[in-house]
């Protein structure tokens, strides 16, 4: 079974600086990895995802994430953040086959005028 | 491609009664359907997962005779939460899954159901 772990729950940053949101995963098998973003009463929106290739993957709004098998971990990077980046963050991992994603319990960005 | 809706998007009822929420793939044939919850401010949490003409398949802990799981077609699969209680407030969000292709290595969420329980 997969898991996913998001070691940040809240991660302020000021206006145009970079920000880094954390996830590992564990898994026994190899996994496709997803970040989603959930603006507040909204339903979830896809940033990225790595399914093979590249480790590195560039997403929506500027976002990109890299894949590190070694490290068991796909860290979602922005280099200069925006107030409308402000929402929740979610990492999701799936295994092949027909299995669920498994979501993090999620990072509050918050961006700091 | 790939879009996924939800009906309604926000349902009030009374304690005890019936709530049905539809799920939908408008646009490709979506062999596995899961259905997740989520509460304020938490993550989402896979209740079932559902292939198209078999039984849902319930996580620990999901009451199946509370959520009832219809996955009768492939573009629509159906939650009802009978007999409805306070607790059972939430946000339910679908998912879709297609049988191939980039249809298969991607679940694509519908937007959302907030469902009150008064």
């Amino acid at each position: 079974a997969q898991s996913v772990t998001q070691l940040d729950s809240q991660v302020p940053v000021f206006e145009e600086a970079p920000v880094e949101l954390r996830c590992n995963y564990s898994s026994s098998v190899s996994v496709y990895l997803f970040w989603y973003v959930q603006y507040p009463n909204q339903g979830l929106q896809l940033l990225l995802k790595y399914l093979s290739g590249s480790t590195l993957v560039k997403g929506l709004n500027g976002f990109e994430a890299e894949f590190n098998k070694s490290q068991t971990s796909f860290h979602l990077r922005k280099p200069s953040v925006h107030i409308s980046d402000t929402a929740e963050y979610f990492c999701a991992v799936s295994g092949p086959g027909n299995t669920p994603l498994v979501f993090g319990k999620g990072t509050r960005l918050s961006v700091i005028a | 491609g790939a879009v996924v809706s939800q009906h309604p998007s926000w349902v009030i009822c009374k304690s005890g009664t019936s709530v049905k929420i539809e799920c939908r793939s408008l646009d490709f044939q979506a062999t596995t359907m899961f259905w997740y919850r989520q509460f304020p401010k938490q993550s989402l949490m896979l209740m079932a997962t559902s292939n198209e003409g078999s039984k849902a398949t319930y996580e620990q802990g999901v009451e199946k005779d509370k959520f009832l799981i219809n996955h009768a077609s492939l573009t629509l699969s159906t939650l009802t939460v009978t007999s409805a209680h306070p607790e059972d407030s939430s946000f339910y969000i679908c998912s879709a899954r297609g049988a191939s292709g980039g249809y298969y290595n991607e679940q694509f969420f519908g937007p959302g159901t907030r469902l009150t329980v008064l």
